[in-house]
């Protein structure tokens, strides 16, 4: 079993939809919590950084963590064409992180 | 300002062939790490350091990868002899210290050996 596990998708929705993307880990240590959106041919790029469980919003995203149950969840409110990209769960318990396999989102236009 | 940067771009390489990697980190940045992206196998840990010593090369897959920091900035990731089963993309990432916060990206290098 992988420490990280992510749905790969792929994921398609129509413009101004939610997305809702989550990863479930089997690591108790994990206590920093992240997001990375890679766009093809890039590297990734933070999205979200969450230490502690609970709620964290930045704009359209929205990032949960719940420790007890070891899932971590991102949504994207009114999703735009540009939002198109592959997401990236992450997590650690120092410096090395471990992410999941990463679920590529379409959003139609 | 600048972010991480990598190179090459792209690299292609003949089996057996030796190859270097360079990673730049962002200035200022005293922690480096190398991940490895296959398809199928996600981003992977090869190896971190701390200014120019590597406390933990665990992740590197075998005796023909190494890397070297040198500066306490520049990267270099090599990997001797390489095989097929080398293609991937190679990224670096840099922090300000010990996971302080999170870790940058770069672009990434291409590899692709034939």
């Amino acid at each position: 079993q992988k420490e990280v596990e992510q749905d790969p998708g792929p994921l398609s929705v129509p413009e101004g939809a939610i997305v809702s993307l989550n990863c479930t880990y089997s690591n108790s240590a994990f206590q920093y919590f992240m997001w990375y959106r890679q766009y093809s041919r890039k590297g990734p790029e933070l999205l979200m950084y969450t230490y502690s469980s609970g709620n964290k919003e930045d704009g359209r995203f929205t990032a949960q963590v719940d420790k007890s149950s070891k899932y971590i969840s991102l949504f994207i409110r009114d999703s735009q064409p540009s939002d198109s990209a592959t997401y990236l769960c992450a997590m650690a318990g120092d410096y090395k992180l471990s992410f999941g396999a990463g679920t590529t989102v379409t959003v139609r236009a | 300002g600048a972010g991480v940067s990598q190179s090459p771009s792209n690299k292609v390489t003949e089996k057996g062939k030796d190859v270097e990697l360079r990673c730049d980190p962002i200035s200022g940045h005293t922690a480096l790490y190398w991940y490895r992206q296959s398809l199928g196998q996600g981003l992977e840990f090869l190896i971190y350091f701390q200014g120019n010593s590597a406390p933990d090369k665990s992740g590197l897959p075998s005796d023909r990868f190494s890397a070297e920091r040198t500066g306490g900035s520049v990267s270099t990731l090599t990997i001797q002899r390489t095989q097929q089963e080398d293609s991937a993309v190679y990224l670096c990432a840099s922090s300000l210290g010990y996971f302080q916060e999170t870790q940058y990206f770069g672009p990434g290098t291409r590899l692709l050996v034939l």
